[in-house]
C-alpha cells in the first residue's frame, strides 16, 4: 500500500539555524499537511497546501515556517531560524480528494539544542 | 472554534478486558467529521474511523466499535477483549466539513490523547 514517506526521521539542529523537513505524499494526492506535536501533547494542525498554494495555516505558522512542493513529488516544510520550543515531532499528511481521510507519514522528530 | 476532550488521560486494563475511550467535541457546524488515530510507541498516527455528523449508526470492526451520539456530542470508541498490541495513545479528532478547496476536512482538531496500556 502506498504511504507518505517523510525523510529524516530524527534531526537534530542548533538554535538559529535552518532546517528543511522533507515529505513524499501519495502520488495521485492532491491536498498536503503538516501537523506538529510537541512531546506528550496533542497534534497540531500547521498548515495546509492545495493547487499550489497555501489554503489554510495555524497561528503557529508564522513568518519563520515556510512550504513548498518544488518539484511535484516532495513537499518541504522549512523553518528559517529554529528556537529551542520548535522541537517536536513534525508528520505530514496528505489525502487525494475533498471528502478522504489524511494519510500520515511516520513523523520527522525535530530536536533543537 | 472546535474542541475535543479527551478526559481520560492515561487508561490501564489486563488483557481481555473491554476498554471503552470517551470523546466529547464542540462544533458550531452543522456538517462535520470525527476521527479516531492510534498512535503506537513508534509514533506513527494510524488511522482508524471516520464518521460524518449525518451518520450517528454505530460501527463495528472487529474487536473496535464506536459509538457516535449527536444528543451529547460523543464518540466514544470501544475496544472489547483488549490485547497487549492495543497499548497506544489514541486520538479523537474533529474537522468541519470542506471549506474552499476541500482542504478544510483536513484540518484536524485533536483531542489531547488517551494512553492506554493494556497489561498482559
Amino acid at each position: 500500500e502506498p504511504e507518505v514517506t517523510q525523510t529524516p526521521s530524527h534531526q537534530v539542529t542548533q538554535m538559529g539555524q535552518e532546517v528543511i523537513l522533507r515529505c513524499v505524499p501519495i502520488s495521485n494526492h492532491l491536498y498536503f499537511y503538516w501537523y506538529r506535536q510537541i512531546l506528550g501533547q496533542k497534534v497540531e494542525f500547521l498548515v495546509s497546501f492545495y493547487n499550489n498554494e497555501i489554503s489554510e495555516k495555524s497561528e503557529i505558522f508564522d513568518d519563520q515556517f515556510s512550504v513548498e512542493r518544488p518539484d511535484g513529488s516532495n513537499f518541504t516544510l522549512k523553518i528559517r531560524s529554529t528556537k529551542l520550543e520548535d522541537s517536536a515531532m513534525y508528520f505530514c499528511a496528505s489525502k487525494p480528494g475533498q471528502f478522504s481521510p489524511l494519510h500520515f507519514g511516520n513523523g520527522t522528530r525535530l530536536t533543537v539544542t | 472554534a472546535q474542541k475535543v476532550t479527551q478526559a481520560q488521560t492515561e487508561i490501564s486494563v489486563v488483557e481481555k478486558e473491554d476498554v471503552t475511550l470517551d470523546c466529547v467535541y464542540e462544533t458550531r457546524d452543522t456538517t462535520y467529521y470525527l476521527f479516531w488515530y492510534k498512535q503506537p510507541p513508534s509514533g506513527e498516527l494510524v488511522f482508524l474511523i471516520r464518521r460524518n455528523s449525518f451518520d450517528e449508526q454505530n460501527e463495528i470492526s472487529g474487536r473496535y466499535s464506536w459509538n457516535f451520539q449527536k444528543s451529547t456530542s460523543s464518540f466514544n470508541f470501544t475496544i472489547t477483549a483488549s490485547q497487549v498490541v492495543d497499548s497506544a495513545v489514541y486520538f479523537c479528532a474533529l474537522s468541519e466539513a470542506a471549506g474552499a478547496g476541500g482542504t478544510s476536512y483536513g484540518k484536524l482538531t485533536f483531542g489531547q490523547g488517551t494512553i492506554l496500556t493494556v497489561h498482559p
